[in-house]
């Protein structure tokens, strides 16, 4: 089945560490994003990419980075210079730019604490 | 910064009934898309209507229906004949220039 997987579902890191969260798809999309979601703030935009290779910072882009090796994956890492990396974090993958004429499509979500 | 404006954290309605969810965005562009996102307690994010701007009719899924005022930046989203599943939070979003940008949500209880 075609879809958009995100890995782990939950996730512990000690304070000071770097954890990478995991995104493929399979569903032939060029652009794919990052959002996290805090209680009351909605979704927030991390970083966005809509050609491998190519990625741009999005509003809360301080503290994480990305790669765009292959066009199916979108990792995340979030760096021990985040100061509030516990949150909900949601990737995203749409055929071309949402704004133009595609919905984006969601993984599960993965739960990040910070012990 | 351009944002996306959702005014009622919570909303409540009897089950059968209609109930409306609204939303206003700001935008200095022209050619953009407008979703309305639903997300139950399992957090998975589910479309449930998308609006073209440059259309005027308004969209409409079944059960789901927009109003769409192009001039007031108004995008409110209408729920007919309310369903127990219907209950979750619901995101308002505008998409241009690759960036999708979210409300703050809408938490929707339907009572039995």
């Amino acid at each position: 089945d075609g879809g958009i997987t995100q890995s782990p579902k939950y996730l512990f890191r000690k304070e000071g560490q770097n954890v990478t969260l995991s995104c493929e798809q399979n569903l032939n999309h060029d652009a794919m994003y990052w959002y996290r979601q805090d209680p009351g703030q909605g979704l927030r935009l991390i970083y966005y990419s809509q050609i491998v290779n190519d990625f741009q910072k999005g509003d809360i882009a301080e503290g994480y980075s990305v790669s765009r090796e292959k066009k199916e994956s979108f990792p995340l890492t979030v760096t021990s210079a985040q100061k509030n990396p516990t949150a909900f974090y949601l990737c995203a993958s749409s055929a071309r730019d949402p704004g133009t004429n595609t919905e984006a499509f969601f993984g599960q979500g993965t739960r990040l604490t910070v012990v | 910064a351009q944002t996306v404006t959702q005014s009622q954290p919570e909303m409540s309605v009897q089950e059968a009934e209609t109930v409306t969810l609204s939303c206003t965005y700001d935008t200095s562009e022209s050619d953009y898309y407008l979703f309305w996102y639903k997300q139950p307690p399992s957090r998975q994010m589910i479309l449930v209507i998308r609006q073209e701007a440059y259309k005027q009719q308004n969209a409409t899924e079944n059960r789901f229906s927009v109003n769409f005022q192009k001039a007031a930046k108004s995008f409110s989203l209408k729920i007919s004949d309310s369903q127990l599943g219907d209950a979750a939070m619901y995101f308002c979003a505008r998409g241009s220039q690759g960036n999708l940008i979210f409300g703050k949500g809408t938490k929707l209880s339907v009572k039995p």
